[in-house]
């Protein structure tokens, strides 16, 4: 079964410093991998996705994620962010048809002023 | 704008009362999820239905919680009898079979005293 780990619980940032949160999933064959951001007392919004191709991809918001297989990682960054950007981040694998979607831990970003 | 709607947005109540949480995914969406949100455990993935039928509720204490659909606009979580490790958020999010995206409700915050 697939699994994913956010190895950083809570990040702080300051605000216009670039941002890199860690994503590693487990998982047999090629995953479908996404990155969702929850503000507080909101529901979760789907930054980006990687289904195949471009290992980089663009989300909204100015993030960005990129695929490395060889390291199973998924890492999500910004170069500079901003305050509204604090939040839970959680990645996620998935399988196809979104038969079984697995979510990290999620990490915590704090931005200071 | 198509929604996915959770009732109640908050729930308080004591140990031991049944407590039951309810969700109208997005119409003609034939996947529904339920998780759960703690600190501690990040998200975890409770049940998921496709087509009302369910796939997966091995994440669910099946002593206590209970997931149906009784009918397409429908989908409900029950706690019965409620504990205070009951205490988090649950997310409903529905999608369509083949669909890349799920659709988050904003999630009941459930006290269990």
């Amino acid at each position: 079964a697939q699994s994913v780990t956010q190895p950083d619980i809570h990040i702080t940032v300051s605000e216009g410093a670039s941002l890199e949160l860690r994503c590693n999933y487990s998982y047999g064959a090629t995953p479908y991998l996404f990155w969702y951001v929850q503000s507080p007392g909101q529901g979760l919004q789907l930054l980006l996705k990687y289904f195949s191709g471009d290992t980089l991809v663009q989300g909204i918001k100015g993030f960005e994620a990129e695929f490395k297989r060889s390291q199973s990682s998924f890492n999500l960054r910004k170069p500079s962010v901003h305050w509204s950007d604090a939040a839970e981040y959680f990645c996620a694998v998935g399988a196809v048809n979104n038969n079984d979607m697995r979510f990290g831990a999620g990490t915590r970003l704090t931005v200071k002023p | 704008d198509a929604r996915v709607t959770q009732t109640p947005r908050h729930k308080v109540t004591e140990m031991g009362q049944e407590v039951t949480m309810r969700c109208q995914p997005i119409l003609g969406h034939n996947t529904v999820f339920w998780y759960r949100q703690t600190m501690m455990q990040g998200l975890e993935l409770l049940a998921y239905f496709r087509n009302r039928a369910p796939l997966d509720d091995s994440g669910m204490p099946k002593d206590r919680f209970s997931a149906e659909m009784p009918d397409a606009t429908l989908a409900t979580l029950k706690i019965q009898p409620s504990e205070p490790r009951d205490s988090a958020v649950y997310f409903c999010a529905s999608g369509s079979q083949g669909a890349e995206k799920l659709f988050f409700g904003s999630g009941t915050q459930l006290s269990v005293l």
